[in-house]
């Protein structure tokens, strides 16, 4: 199985300030024939469903914001909000789609106002 | 614009079968480009990955869960189910359903990233 692991477990940044979360997978999920890294992240407001932002590492869904992006590739991600708003409150999980079963997913890093 | 609802009992006793169904609208749940999942989450905790079924009927399970999971699909209906057996109190977790984009090549698909979910439902185990 893939392990994803992140970091930090959680952090707080000030409003309009830069937020980078990490995450990491125990072996490569990028793929060599397409070039392809198999890693989505998703958002969680509490009480709510994850809500997915970006696949193939860096590829922002249709209606994200564009203060989030992703990069990375082969083991290495990260998810950067460039300027924390107050709906980013959040935790935000890494998943991996390159070896399965099992899907995967890291265990979450929680995001807070400063 | 695609909806997925969960249904199914809030409770269930200790060592009985866990049934929940997810009912698609605003889609087909026959098109060859999804598959179909089930995740569940722990209160407090993060995201488990159950199982995912084709259109086909073809399913994967998580290895941890396969002794216990059947997951089927009803074309007719829109809907997809999950059966959890033996259930204990670790079972107890808000269970989501979701679509799997698939890619698809040189005849094999597989499940990638999920693009709509479910509100999710609340399981609980206890007698």
């Amino acid at each position: 199985d893939i392990v994803m692991t992140q970091s930090p477990d959680s952090l707080a940044v000030s409003l309009g300030e830069r937020a980078t979360i990490n995450c990491k997978s125990s072996q490569s999920v990028l793929y060599s024939s397409n070039n392809k890294n198999y890693l989505a992240w998703y958002q969680q407001k509490p009480g709510q469903p994850p809500k997915l932002l970006i696949y193939w590492a860096s590829t922002r869904e249709s209606g994200v914001p564009d203060r989030f992006s992703g990069s990375g590739s082969g083991t290495d991600f990260t998810l950067t909000i460039s300027s924390l708003q107050a709906e980013d409150v959040a935790v935000y999980y890494c998943q991996q789609y390159y070896s399965t079963p099992p899907v995967t997913f890291g265990p979450g890093t929680k995001v807070d106002i400063k | 614009q695609l909806q997925l609802q969960e249904s199914g009992p809030g409770l269930v006793k200790p060592s009985e079968t866990l049934s929940l169904t997810c009912t698609v609208s605003g889609g087909s749940i026959s098109s060859s480009s999804y598959y179909w999942g089930w995740i569940r989450q722990p209160p407090g905790k993060g995201l488990e990955w159950i199982g995912s079924i084709y259109y086909s009927g073809s399913t994967y399970y998580n290895p941890s869960l396969k002794s216990r999971v059947t997951i089927s699909v009803d074309t007719s209906k829109n809907q997809f189910s999950l059966k959890l057996s033996s259930v204990t109190a670790a079972d107890t977790a808000v269970y989501y359903c979701a679509r799997h984009v698939a890619g698809c090549s040189g005849g094999s698909c597989y499940s990638l990233h999920f693009d709509y979910w479910g509100q999710g439902t609340l399981v609980t185990v206890s007698s």
